[in-house]
């Protein structure tokens, strides 16, 4: 089975709007770690957001939030106002347990364009 | 936080010929991860590199077609040998610190 399920290849979204790219997630794990990452053209890859599994809060940073629904096992993440700088492909990833030789599984992607 | 450089940033290479991707950590890291990013896809675990042994390599990819070197806790290298157009990709290297992962600028290889 998926890891890390990203069920939309591709999103449009209206400059100034706010658009949802959902991530779902498969572990029998207690403690995962759950990211998100940009990578524009260029290739790099740019952390966005992180979420503990045992934080009880949603994670923001700036215009991105992680709505996190753990008995759903999702971790959407949310970007409000978009900025044409916003396009780029993006990956939810996962980190299973808690040592530091967890790797990173990664799902398949949305590419996000953003209309003016 | 930490800064990964990664070099070189693209390629082009000719097939049969071998390239050596160098990623240079700003501090010390246990672990070090390489990914392949295949035309399109996402990206895939080659192996981790722990310093002072040798690499675990995931399922499909050998120590003969992608030897790695981690020489100290700041420094590794991947070797993609005997390179065929299948293997153009852009190819990843990543360190954990605290929670975050994070990433090197990539290699971006074209194998002709």
């Amino acid at each position: 089975a998926q890891k890390i399920t990203q069920t939309q290849p591709g999103m449009f979204v209206q400059e100034k709007e706010a658009v949802t790219l959902d991530c779902t997630y498969d572990t029998s794990d207690q403690s995962y770690g759950l990211f998100w990452y940009k990578q524009p053209s260029s290739g790099e890859m740019i952390f966005l957001i992180y979420q503990g599994s045992y934080d009880e809060q949603n994670a923001t940073e700036g215009r991105y939030s992680l709505n996190f629904q753990k008995a759903r096992k999702s971790a959407n993440l949310v970007i409000s106002a978009s900025q044409l700088g916003d396009s780029a492909m993006y990956f939810c990833a996962m980190r299973e347990g808690s040592g530091s030789a967890r790797q990173l599984t990664f799902g398949s992607g949305t590419q996000l364009t953003v209309l003016p | 936080s930490a800064v990964i450089s990664q070099k070189p940033s693209r390629d082009i290479c000719q097939r049969g010929t071998s390239l050596t991707i160098q990623c240079q950590v700003d501090s010390q890291v246990t672990m070090m991860f390489w990914y392949r990013q295949q035309p399109g896809q996402s990206l895939t675990l080659i192996a981790t590199a722990n310093q002072g042994s040798e690499a675990t390599y995931e399922s499909g990819f050998v120590i003969d077609k992608f030897p790695i070197s981690r020489p100290n806790l700041t420094f590794s290298t991947l070797t993609v040998s005997n390179m065929s157009p299948e293997d153009s990709s852009i190819y990843l290297c990543s360190a954990r610190v605290g929670f975050e992962a994070f990433f090197g600028q990539g290699t971006r290889l074209t194998v002709v």
